[in-house]
C-alpha cells in the first residue's frame, strides 16, 4: 500500500523554537507539497518541490523554509515558531503532472505553538 | 489564475435524501479530483476525473465532470450518517504539477 508518512501526529513547541516537520513517501513521486489547513481557510500551499533540491514558494511561504535532499523526503522548517503557526500541516506527493491519481496525503501533523 | 469555487460550503441533510455539491473552476483544466476528510484526519482520494463527460460512482456517491462548463458535481444518493465529512474538489492547473483546492463542503447527515 502506497504511503506518505509524516513523522509526528501531534507536536507542541514553544515560541521561538526551530521546528522540523518530516514527510517521507515510498511511491517514487517527483512532486511533494506542504499545506497548512485552518478552519474556514481551507488548504493553503506553503511550499512545493518537483525534484530533489528544487523548491518553489506556494501561497504562504513566510516564516517557513523547506529542504529536499532526497527524492523521498521533504522537510518543512519553521525557523522561529510563532503562535500564528499553530495549525494542521499536511504533506502530499504526486507523480509528474499529478495524473492519474492526484495527490496522496499524509496523515497530518497537528502543531501547537505555545 | 485558477480559482475553484465549491458550493454549498455547509450542507445539513436528512438521512435518505439526495443532494449535489458543485465545484466550479475558472480556467481550462481536464483533471479534477474529489477528496474526503473526516474530522481530525487527512484527505482521502475519492474520485479522479480526467476527461470531459467522465462519471465515476462509488456506493452512494457519484462524481461527474463537464470541462466545457468548467463544472464538476458530487451527487449523494440516499444519504447515510457515515457520509458525514468534509468534501474537497481539486482542479489540476493547465501547466505544472499543482492542484488548486476548493474551500471544502462540510456535510452533516442527520438521522
Amino acid at each position: 500500500d502506497v504511503k506518505v508518512t509524516q513523522s509526528s501526529r501531534y507536536l507542541v513547541k514553544r515560541t521561538g523554537e526551530k521546528v522540523f516537520l518530516e514527510c517521507v513517501q515510498d511511491m517514487d513521486h517527483e512532486n511533494m507539497f506542504w499545506y497548512r489547513q485552518d478552519p474556514g481557510l481551507g488548504l493553503r500551499l506553503i511550499y512545493f518541490s518537483y525534484d530533489v533540491k528544487m523548491k518553489e514558494k506556494g501561497d504562504i511561504p513566510e516564516g517557513y523554509s523547506v529542504s529536499r535532499e532526497k527524492k523521498e523526503r521533504f522537510s518543512l522548517i519553521l525557523e522561529s515558531a510563532s503562535t500564528n503557526q499553530t495549525s494542521m500541516y499536511l504533506c502530499a506527493s504526486s507523480s509528474l503532472g499529478g495524473v492519474p491519481y492526484g495527490y496522496t496525503f499524509g496523515s497530518g501533523t497537528r502543531l501547537t505553538v505555545v | 489564475e485558477l480559482k475553484v469555487e465549491q458550493n454549498p460550503l455547509f450542507l445539513s441533510m436528512q438521512e435518505g435524501k439526495n443532494y449535489t455539491i458543485y465545484c466550479n473552476y475558472s480556467t481550462t483544466s481536464d483533471r479534477l479530483y474529489w477528496y474526503r476528510q473526516d474530522p481530525g484526519k487527512s484527505l482521502e482520494s475519492l474520485f479522479v476525473l480526467l476527461s470531459n463527460g467522465a462519471v465515476k460512482q462509488e456506493g452512494r456517491l457519484m462524481a461527474s465532470l463537464d470541462t466545457k462548463a468548467r463544472l464538476s458535481t458530487l451527487h449523494i444518493t440516499a444519504a447515510v450518517h457515515d457520509l458525514s465529512a468534509t468534501y474537497f474538489c481539486a482542479v489540476g492547473m493547465e501547466y505544472g504539477n499543482k492542484l488548486v483546492f476548493g474551500a471544502g463542503t462540510i456535510l452533516r447527515v442527520k438521522s
